[in-house]
């Protein structure tokens, strides 16, 4: 049973555009979402983040939007530039220090 | 600060063989967090620490792995004995107590052949 789901394993932007990368969540009881940057052989690194109270934090060219009713987030990047070129994972909680990933997009940003 | 310093970075062991995986967490962090990362099922919490004291271990796949935190700046996962499915990369991450983000190693990729 997922509770964080990243239905697109993979996406290609041309770089200078927006890259718009989703995330559903099933657990109502989330209250806190965060999106991490992977590079190969790295560990995951925090990118952004919002609070359910919220619904859109801004970090230079990285947007979060979070819609409660659709139990739905996005991360915008825009714009996108190749060194953007990663695996971006969503991540939430709630009423505990557990955090649940999805199983991440890889974002390609073509030169 | 280092950040949170795993080893080994890459392990390869014989099916039944006993494999330990370390951590030093970020010096200050009471939180402590064991991830394991697959193909099938991408990033999952195995177990996590607080002040040291196991809080969940609910994603322990089974008898076989075991987690301790003897201090505040040390912890393993160890699997015993080990088999090929096993195969993974191993994170563990650690943070503040109820901070917003958790902090990652660079992973232990094990290997069991």
């Amino acid at each position: 049973d997922q509770q964080v789901k990243q239905n697109s394993p993979s996406l290609s932007v041309q770089e200078g555009r927006i890259s718009i990368l989703n995330c559903d969540y099933t657990n109502s009881m989330f209250d806190y979402f965060l999106w991490y940057k992977k590079y190969p052989a790295e560990g995951p690194t925090f990118l952004i983040s919002i609070s359910s109270i919220k619904d859109k934090n801004e970090d230079g060219r990285f947007t979060v939007f979070l819609n409660k009713s659709a139990k739905h987030l996005s991360l915008h990047i825009v714009p996108s530039q190749p060194g953007d070129s990663a695996v971006y994972f969503c991540a939430a909680k709630g009423g505990s220090e557990k955090l649940v990933f999805g199983k991440g997009t890889k974002l390609t940003v073509n030169p | 600060d280092a950040g949170v310093i795993q080893s080994p970075r890459h392990e390869v062991t014989e099916m039944g063989q006993e494999v330990t995986l370390r951590c030093k967490p970020i010096s200050g962090h009471n939180s402590l967090f064991w991830y394991r990362q697959t193909m099938m099922r991408g990033l999952e919490l195995l177990i996590y620490f607080n002040n040291n004291v196991p809080i969940d271990d609910s994603g322990m796949p089974e008898d076989r792995f075991s987690a301790k935190m003897p201090n505040a700046s040390f912890s393993t996962l160890k699997i015993q004995p080990s088999e090929p499915r096993d195969s993974a990369v191993y994170f563990c991450a650690s943070s503040f107590y109820r901070s917003t983000e958790a902090f990652f190693g660079q992973g232990t990729r094990l290997t069991v052949v």
